[in-house]
C-alpha cells in the first residue's frame, strides 16, 4: 500500500515551453500533496504544499506564476513548468499524505521523480 | 529557518563494518526525525522515525537511530553493513509548529557505498 506515481519520468523540452508532471497517490487519498526539487548532490528542496480544492502555498522564493499547482482530486496534483528555461532543469519529487489521521503525523510517502531537462 | 546537516557526504564501506551516519539539526523547539533512504533507482523510503518517548529507535532492516537531544542530533546506527545498504540516506526534520504543519526540511544526503 501506500503508492505514489509520477508521470512523466524523464521529459525532455525545448526553453519556452510549458510541461506538465502528474502526481498520484494509487492507492490512498491524500488532502495534501508536496512538491520537491533536487539539485544534484544536493537536498531535497520543498516547493509548495498542495491542498485539495484549495491554492497552493508556496515556500519564500518560488515563483508561483512559473511553477503552477493544481490538485483537482483527492488522488492527483499536477506541477506545470511555465516557459521552462535551462535553469529550471532539474528533479522533481511529489510526496503525499494519507487523508486519514493516524496519529501525531501522518507520513508523507513520496513518488519516484521525474527528471527535467530543458534545452 | 531551520536547517539540516548532513555531515559525511560519502561513506565507504567494507560488508560487516559498522555504520554511523551524523545529522545535526538546528531548531530549538520540538521537532519529529527521520531518516530516509534512497535505494538507486528507486524512490525515497521511510527508514524509521522519531516523535517522543524512548531516544532510541529501530527502523526497517537493523538501523537505528538516537535522539540526543542537547546535541541537537539524531545518527543514524548500524552495527554491520551489507552489499544491499548501498543507498543515499537522508536525515529530516519537521518542526512542530503551533498551529500544525507536516513540513519536512532534509539533509544534503549522503551516499553509502558498501563494497563486498
Amino acid at each position: 500500500g501506500a503508492v505514489v506515481s509520477q508521470h512523466p519520468s524523464w521529459v525532455i523540452c525545448k526553453s519556452g515551453t510549458s510541461v506538465k508532471i502528474e502526481c498520484r497517490s494509487l492507492d490512498f487519498q491524500a488532502t495534501t500533496m508536496f512538491w520537491y526539487r533536487q539539485f544534484p548532490k544536493q537536498s531535497l528542496m520543498l516547493m509548495a504544499t498542495s491542498n485539495e480544492g484549495s491554492k497552493a502555498t508556496y515556500e519564500q522564493g518560488v515563483e508561483k506564476d512559473k511553477f503552477l499547482i493544481n490538485h483537482a482530486s483527492l488522488t492527483l496534483s499536477t506541477l506545470t513548468v511555465t516557459s521552462a528555461h535551462p535553469e529550471d532543469s532539474s528533479f522533481y519529487i511529489c510526496s503525499a499524505r494519507d487523508l486519514v489521521e493516524r496519529g501525531p503525523y501522518n507520513e508523507q510517502f513520496f513518488g519516484p521523480g521525474t527528471r527535467l531537462t530543458v534545452l | 529557518a531551520q536547517s539540516v546537516s548532513q555531515h559525511n557526504h560519502h561513506v565507504i564501506l567494507s560488508e560487516a563494518a559498522s555504520l554511523e551516519l551524523g545529522c545535526n539539526y538546528s531548531y530549538g523547539g520540538t521537532v519529529n526525525l527521520f531518516w530516509y533512504v534512497q535505494y538507486p533507482g528507486q524512490h525515497l523510503q521511510l527508514l524509521l522515525k522519531y516523535f517522543s518517548g524512548d531516544p532510541l529507535v529501530k527502523g526497517i532492516k537493523g538501523f537505528e537511530a538516537e535522539f540526543i537531544k542537547s546535541k541537537f542530533s539524531f545518527n543514524l546506527r548500524k552495527p554491520s553493513v551489507q552489499w544491499s545498504d548501498t543507498a543515499e540516506y537522508f536525515c529530516a526534520v519537521n518542526p512542530i509548529l503551533t498551529g500544525g504543519g507536516n513540513k519536512l526540511t532534509f539533509g544534503t544526503g549522503t551516499q553509502l557505498k558498501v563494497e563486498l
